[in-house]
Formats: structure tokens, sequence, C-alpha cells
């Protein structure tokens, strides 16, 4: 069985620029949740989707944003981007009920110059 | 607002000994989940282990296993036999028993093991 597939795993991008970071969920599994892993912040939630339809959301600027399509496969956009936003985007999948777990994929490093 | 915390930022064990992770967490709920996670190098989140708040009984997997202290709000991680393999960095997460999958995770715990 696949696991979670992120694309691409690195990326470079400019100040100013905008991104979209790719997930594939385990096959079966109908939600997708994303995190950003940055030394300072640690691991912060940033949005989680459910059969193409936003049900939570962390506490980031509107410069964030996702999508899910009927696939269960989730992007996520990152407009106008800051040197901030540079970190690792975490994507995890579950089959979405409250008594399952989440697996994650590999990660993709976003360095923004 | 519910809050993990990781006091220990690094930890290092003798290969073949046994290492605790602590975790504390703050929660009004009574209905939650309770995770340890693995990140070795690859950067790959690796789930060791979950406990379910309104089992008593703590959550073993092979060599690892937890203390639920619900009332003390405390879940720590033990290790035993430590193998090379266990270097990573661990975290403890949380997250609410309603459908919104949610974690919110501990700032993680180096463990090191030494040969």
């Amino acid at each position: 069985k696949a696991g979670v597939t992120q694309t691409p795993r690195y990326l470079i991008k400019t100040r100013g620029q905008q991104v979209t970071l790719s997930c594939s969920p385990i096959s079966g599994h109908r939600s997708v949740s994303w995190y950003q892993q940055t030394p300072g912040q640690g691991l912060q939630f940033l949005f989680e989707y459910f059969s193409e339809t936003q049900r939570n959301k962390g506490n980031f600027p509107g410069r964030f944003s996702g999508r899910q399509f009927s696939n269960s496969r989730s992007e996520m956009n990152v407009s106008t981007l800051e040197l901030g936003d540079s970190a690792l985007y975490l994507c995890a999948s579950s089959l979405g009920f409250s008594s399952t777990e989440a697996f994650f994929g590999q990660g993709t490093r976003l360095t923004v110059v | 607002a519910q809050t993990v915390t990781q006091s220990q930022p690094e930890m290092s064990v003798q290969e073949a000994e046994t290492v605790t992770l602590s975790c504390t967490y703050d929660t009004s709920e009574s209905d939650y989940y309770l995770f340890w996670y693995k990140q070795p190098p690859s950067r790959q989140m690796i789930l060791v282990i979950r406990q379910e708040a309104y089992k008593q009984q703590n959550a073993t997997e092979n060599r690892f296993s937890v203390n639920f202290q619900k009332a003390a709000k405390s879940f720590s991680l033990k290790i035993s036999d430590s193998q090379l393999g266990d270097a990573a960095m661990y975290f403890c997460a949380y997250r609410t028993g309603d459908s919104n999958y949610q974690l919110i995770w501990g700032a993680g715990t180096k463990l090191i093991i030494k040969p």
C-alpha cells in the first residue's frame, strides 16, 4: 500500500513569489492535514480537509490556502512568499474519523530567498 | 486552548538501556488522544504509539510503552533495549476526540543513542 506522497521534496523560491505544494494521501483516506515545521515555532497546524471541505484551520495569514480534490489529493498554496515561510511542510492523511491516526509524508522543504 | 510540553530538549542513552521521555499536556476536554511520533533525519514523521484518554490501560508497542497519568496530564514514553535506529526527534502530540483532525505538538526531544 503506497504511503503519503508529497511533491516536490525541495523547493527554492524568491520572496514575493507564490508556491503550490501537493499531497497525495493513502488510498481510501479522506482527510488531509497540513503542518508547518520550523526551528523557531516547531510544528504548527495549517488546515485540514475532509471530502473536499476545509474542516479546520490554524492561525495562519490568508496567504496560506489549500484545497482538496475529489480523489482526496490536496494542494496548499502560499502567495507573496516571505523569508519566514521557509520551513518543512508536512502533509498527513487519515481516514478522517476521530478514532484513527494520521500518516505523514516526507515533507516539502521550502526555502525562500 | 490545549498545550503540549516536552521539557527535555535532548536525552541520551546507552545502547540496550532504557530511557523515558517526558510529556505533559493541558486540556479541559475529557475525550482526546495522545501520540508519540518519531522523526528521523529522513524527516518523515512516524507514529510510535497512541493512547486513547478513555482507556486506563497504558499502550504498549513492542519495546515502546507509555505511562499515561490522566489526572496529572502526563504522558511519558519508555523505550526499552534502546537501539541505534531509535535515534531521532520524538514528538508528543495531542488531538481532541471530535472529528476535526488537528494535532497539537510538543517542542520535541532529541534522542541520542550511544553505542
